[in-house]
């Protein structure tokens, strides 16, 4: 399978714990994105890196979330101290570079957390 | 604030007709916007991408209009099938990152 994949695919976890996601983009894609998305709502932008610089990261973003992409290939989104609120599906996605705007995502399956 | 607004009501309708899904964006004039098909538990799948210069865009049954007078994008789905049956997201980009609106499920009844 030559698409965006994501590890694990569901985890629930404690509150209070820390977390880790990974994401394998497309392997000829220079961006990748993490969104985050609730029941009934879109995906929400997190952050994006275009090679292994991080570009933007939202203002809502916690800081106990970091995502890192430290070769410029797969990238992980760790989350500390989790909460019941961060409790939501969270989407990878790739494309190739654009400063335009125009570019297609290619997203993955997503892992679903669960915070008890 | 910049916002993507879809009609977060289900919509209804019967097999082989046309499902026309509304986009409203205030505040600004995005130069792109973009479809996308989401199915439960997965993510989404780009569909169409149309520009600001840009009045019309068609693929095979789908068709998405731009009107940046009325600040709207529409999505139609010509003769409508059950497996259409769907969460259709706007989104505007610019620079690359999606600003999603909050999706319009669409289901089709045979």
């Amino acid at each position: 399978d030559t698409g965006v994949s994501q590890n694990p695919r569901h985890k629930i976890t404690k509150r209070g714990q820390n977390v880790t996601f990974r994401c394998d983009p497309i392997s000829e894609h220079n961006r990748l994105y993490w969104y985050r998305q609730t029941l009934g709502q879109g995906p929400e932008f997190l952050t994006y890196f275009q090679n292994e610089a991080q570009l933007e990261k939202s203002r809502l973003l916690s800081d106990r979330f970091s995502a890192e992409r430290p070769k410029g290939s797969f990238s992980t989104l760790e989350i500390q101290r989790t909460e019941q609120g961060d409790s939501a599906m969270y989407l990878c996605a790739s494309s190739l570079n654009s400063y335009r705007g125009d570019n297609e995502q290619f997203f993955g399956p997503g892992t679903r957390l669960t915070v008890l | 604030s910049q916002k993507i607004e879809q009609n977060s009501e289900a919509l209804n309708i019967q097999e082989g007709k046309t499902a026309t899904l509304t986009c409203n964006y205030t505040n600004y004039s995005p130069a792109y916007l973009q479809w996308y098909r989401q199915d439960p538990g997965r993510g989404p799948v780009f569909l169409l991408l149309i520009r600001e210069n840009e009045k019309e865009k068609r693929k095979e049954r789908l068709k998405v209009t731009f009107d940046t007078t009325l600040k709207q994008s529409l999505f139609h789905i010509t003769a409508s099938q059950p497996a259409d049956s769907a969460t259709y997201l706007c989104a505007r980009s610019n620079t690359g990152k999606l600003i999603f609106g909050q999706g319009t499920t669409l289901q089709v009844k045979p």
